[in-house]
């Protein structure tokens, strides 16, 4: 059973970076695309972008463009989301999401979520 | 970007009965369409995807349809459990885009 668990929550000041980390067990890590999406407070579903581990190519939403960066090490199975000039705005849970195989994107795997809060 | 719309937004019901959301993509998306139910708290839980198959473990009350640029959600007899908050989810493209989400709460 493929599972996903994610770093503990982050408090970062404005203009800050954070990574968050997300180890993948029970499946074979370089054949899926892992995605990034997150959820403001009391908000909605927001994909941020995806990587191919096997490749180490990633794509990004073009919002995030130039503030995120997601990476893959295979030798560990985790994924990183990075996001750097933080603002207040992007005080929200990120999650790490694997697809369902054969439905793109359809993701049927989630990590549990990690809080990031920025705040002065 | 695609832009996904859902109604209704929040929808009051009561248990056993019968819920329709609606999903509209802003251009067609042939049935790249899913659907998650998300609890408080909790990550989003896949439903169905490319529209109409049902992810597994899914109770056979839910099913979706529709193609092109309209979509719908139904459960067919609402249960206690089912009090959620539902996405739609395009992945025609990325970036993969979410509906703003339709909360069904107890009448």
């Amino acid at each position: 059973q493929v599972q996903l668990v994610q770093s503990g929550a982050e408090v970062k000041k404005p203009g800050s970076s954070v990574k968050v980390s997300c180890k993948a067990s029970g499946g074979t890590f370089s054949s899926y695309i892992m995605s990034w999406v997150r959820q403001a407070p009391g908000q909605g579903l927001e994909w941020m972008g995806r990587i191919i581990p096997i490749s180490g190519t990633a794509d990004y939403a073009q919002k995030f463009q130039g503030r995120v960066t997601i990476t893959a090490d295979e030798s560990t199975s985790t994924s990183y989301m990075e996001l750097s000039s933080l603002r207040s705005e992007d005080t929200a849970v990120y999650y790490c999401a694997r697809p369902k195989a054969g439905a793109p994107g359809a993701f049927d795997i989630w990590g549990q979520g990690t809080m990031v809060t920025v705040s002065s | 970007d695609i832009q996904m719309t859902q109604s209704p937004s929040s929808l009051s019901a009561s248990v056993g009965d019968r819920v329709t959301i609606t999903c509209r993509a802003s251009q067609s998306i042939s049935t790249f369409l899913n659907w998650y139910q998300q609890k408080p708290g909790k990550a989003p839980k896949l439903l169905i995807y490319t529209a109409s198959s049902m992810q597994s473990g899914v109770p056979s009350r839910f099913s979706g349809r529709g193609s092109g640029t309209d979509f719908t959600l139904t459960i067919t007899s609402l249960q206690p459990e089912d009090f959620a908050t539902y996405y739609c989810q395009q992945t025609y493209t990325i970036p993969f885009t979410f509906g703003p989400g339709t909360t069904v709460d107890i009448k």
